[in-house]
């Protein structure tokens, strides 16, 4: 929601354009990753994860990409519709923990 | 969301009152979370339960305490709401199944402590 969004590196982008957006994470015993979307007003949602033993994952539009040499995850939305619009974050687990760190997120705007 | 509730949804309320916040879930799954979301952060992790009588703590838990007393429900309390927890409230759940590790949230409880 609005309180989300405040504070949040932002995306703006056509629609019918690809979405790039990034996460660096912190921790190196972290094996496997989440991204969620989060609506206005709404509760984040599950989009796709990826394990530490993979570096590409497909889903739906979306793909997520796993560099774990500089410990980065992107996920990509390819032909972004205005319905993409939302806050976008990475959740990352360390192996043995079922206990994630959230980023803080990246708000995504997509203009018809 | 997951066969997950929240109650209430919204809640205005004075400070120094005490407020319980509920999270329902018809997936019975064995364990569940509540987090707090703020501006410049992430999700906080305030308490889990692994199982019904099982709680521990979490990244921000002072002022708050949960209890379980069933599988399906999980009870966030603040004895004695201060302004600083004003926040968006999520509840999160967890099953056994594949992946283990991911979390299913609930729509979010906003409260504002006057």
């Amino acid at each position: 929601g609005e309180s989300v969004g405040l504070h949040l590196p932002t995306l703006s982008v056509q629609e019918g354009d690809n979405s790039i957006i990034n996460c660096a994470y912190s921790n190196s015993a972290s094996d496997y990753f989440i991204w969620y979307k989060q609506e206005s007003g709404k509760g984040p949602q599950f989009i796709i994860d990826i394990r530490s033993n993979m570096d590409k994952r497909q889903g739906q539009r979306v793909t997520v990409l796993l560099n774990k040499t500089v410990k980065h995850l992107s996920l990509q939305i390819a032909a972004t519709q205005p319905g993409d619009s939302a806050v976008y974050f990475c959740a990352e687990i360390p192996g043995g923990s079922y206990i994630p760190t959230f980023g803080r997120g990246t708000s995504l705007i997509v203009h018809p | 969301d997951a066969g997950i509730t929240q109650s209430p949804r919204h809640k205005v309320t004075e400070t120094g009152t005490p407020v319980t916040l509920r999270c329902h879930q018809t997936e019975n799954h064995r364990y569940m979370y509540w987090y707090r979301q703020d501006p410049g952060h992430g999700l906080r992790l305030i308490h889990y339960s692994y199982g019904v009588k099982d709680t521990d703590k979490g990244e921000v838990s002072d002022g708050y305490s949960v209890s379980r007393s069933k599988t399906e429900d999980f009870l966030l309390t603040l004895e004695s709401a201060t302004s600083s927890q004003t926040s968006v409230y999520f509840c999160a759940i967890r099953g056994d199944g594949r992946p283990q590790e991911t979390q299913y949230f609930g729509p979010g409880t906003r409260l504002l402590v006057l």
